[in-house]
């Protein structure tokens, strides 16, 4: 358990609706990041938060949002769903931003599948 | 542009043995590695990790290489057990900018008893 959480576990929804994904950090992380794992790739960096801010964007599309809320959970928007958007969706979180021994600690995923 | 590229889609190793999975880079500017675990249904457990300025760190049966000239890192496992069987993500990044995780593709490693 490496005690970043996500929920749902597993979501389904029809092209062209709008989802939440939610996302706890480890307690004293400050950074949450959002992967996107889509059938057989490695895991895309969507895009990163740190204490609230925004800090870095991978390639996400203007459909997807995300923001990090004063609590430090997280959450990923993703609208106007199309078939490809159906992946694993993994957040993960670390201490802080500097240095070289801040390993990202992953959630179990949630499996989104647009039909 | 696949920065972090893992050529071994699969590997088999027989239960004892070492397993050694494999990682290539082409980008300059990532000073620190990791190595995560991955089964099925989960998400990435963190493994084993090394900064540039190191060409091996080791704990316990894992141990991961750096050629820092070849741009190339490795992951070696003895004696490999049924447990490891998973997918091993190499990633990487860079110290100055942002802080993503770039990843390879994944190894799939299957321990035969």
């Amino acid at each position: 358990d490496s005690g970043v959480t996500q929920t749902p576990k597993h979501l389904i929804t029809a092209t062209g609706q709008r989802v939440t994904l939610r996302c706890s950090p480890r307690s004293g992380d400050l950074s949450v990041y959002w992967y996107q794992q889509s059938l057989d790739q490695g895991l895309q960096f969507l895009i990163q938060y740190y204490n609230g801010e925004e800090r870095a964007k991978g390639n996400i599309l203007e459909r997807f949002s995300a923001q990090q809320f004063p609590d430090l959970h997280s959450e990923l928007n993703l609208s106007s769903l199309e078939l490809g958007d159906s992946a694993l969706y993994f957040c993960a979180s670390s201490v802080g931003l500097a240095g070289n021994s801040y390993e990202q600690y992953f959630g179990p995923g949630t499996r989104l599948t647009v039909t | 542009d696949q920065q972090v590229k893992q050529n071994s889609p699969s590997l088999s190793v027989q239960e004892g043995r070492i397993s050694i999975l494999n990682c290539d880079y082409t980008n300059s500017m990532f000073d620190y590695f990791l190595w995560y675990k991955k089964y099925p249904a989960e998400g990435p457990t963190f493994l084993i990790s090394i900064s540039s300025i190191k060409d091996k760190n080791e704990d316990g049966r894992f141990t991961v290489f750096l050629n820092k000239s070849a741009k190339h890192l490795s992951l070696h496992i003895v004696p490999s057990q049924p447990g490891d069987s998973a997918v091993y993500f190499c990633a990487a990044r860079s110290s100055r900018g942002a802080q993503k995780l770039v990843f390879g593709q994944g190894t799939r490693l299957t321990i035969n008893p």
